[in-house]
């Protein structure tokens, strides 16, 4: 079935960067984009931006331009999270979700969400 | 950016309920609005998009309706395993927001 596995938690320190991947499988990696959304402690749904399969081509939401970064293992079929200078506010669930635009856009299926603390 | 608003942001309800939750958007997104339920400490899963248009596997007691501007999401004969926290997202343009959500909890 059509599955997305991300990493597991991670704590870091301020300062430090973090690469979360999302392992794709049960369907073509190249025929869907790779969104990411965030979700902070108690809070709701923030989309980060896409990443095109076919071209690697990432587009950055405002708000998560400089220290994010898409990116794709080729010809793999791993997405990649990476965040650096890591900041307190950065704490947040991470998720990565298939992004589905034949008829309408849509997200489907998301992965299962990875935890990023950022403590010292 | 478009904006999502969602009403009401919380509510209770009993099994066997029907419920309505309403979205709005800032400006037009014509039918590109999806519904998405997350259960506590999972992630979202896609209920209806287009709109209207159920997704496979989903219980048909939710249904969706609106464009433009207005859309509602509705749950009939509420089951236990309803009680969760509905978003709103507009997929008509990037940013792909998201509304604040509507928590549904057990009356």
């Amino acid at each position: 079935q059509v599955q997305l596995v991300q990493s597991g938690s991670e704590l870091k320190k301020p300062g430090a960067s973090v690469k979360v991947s999302c392992k794709a499988s049960g369907y073509s990696f190249a025929s869907y984009s790779m969104n990411w959304v965030r979700q902070a402690p108690g809070q709701g749904l923030e989309w980060m931006g896409w990443i095109t399969t076919n071209s690697g081509a990432p587009t950055y939401a405002q708000g998560f331009t400089g220290r994010f970064v898409f990116s794709l293992d080729t010809p793999g079929t791993t997405a990649y999270l990476q965040i650096t200078s890591l900041k307190a506010e950065d704490t947040a669930v991470y998720y990565c979700v298939r992004g589905i635009t034949s008829g309408s856009n849509r997200f489907d299926p998301w992965g299962q969400g990875t935890l990023v603390t950022v403590s010292s | 950016d478009i904006q999502m608003t969602q009403s009401p942001s919380s509510l209770s309800a009993s099994v066997g309920d029907r419920v309505t939750i309403t979205c709005r958007a800032s400006q037009s997104v014509s039918s590109y609005l999806n519904w998405y339920q997350q259960k506590p400490g999972k992630a979202p899963n896609l209920l209806i998009y287009a709109a209207s248009s159920l997704q496979s596997g989903v219980p048909s007691r939710f249904s969706g309706s609106g464009s433009g501007t207005d859309f509602t999401l509705t749950i009939n004969s509420l089951q236990p395993e309803d009680f969760a926290t509905y978003y709103c997202q507009q997929s008509y343009t990037t940013p792909f927001t998201f509304g604040p959500g509507t928590k549904v909890d057990i009356k």
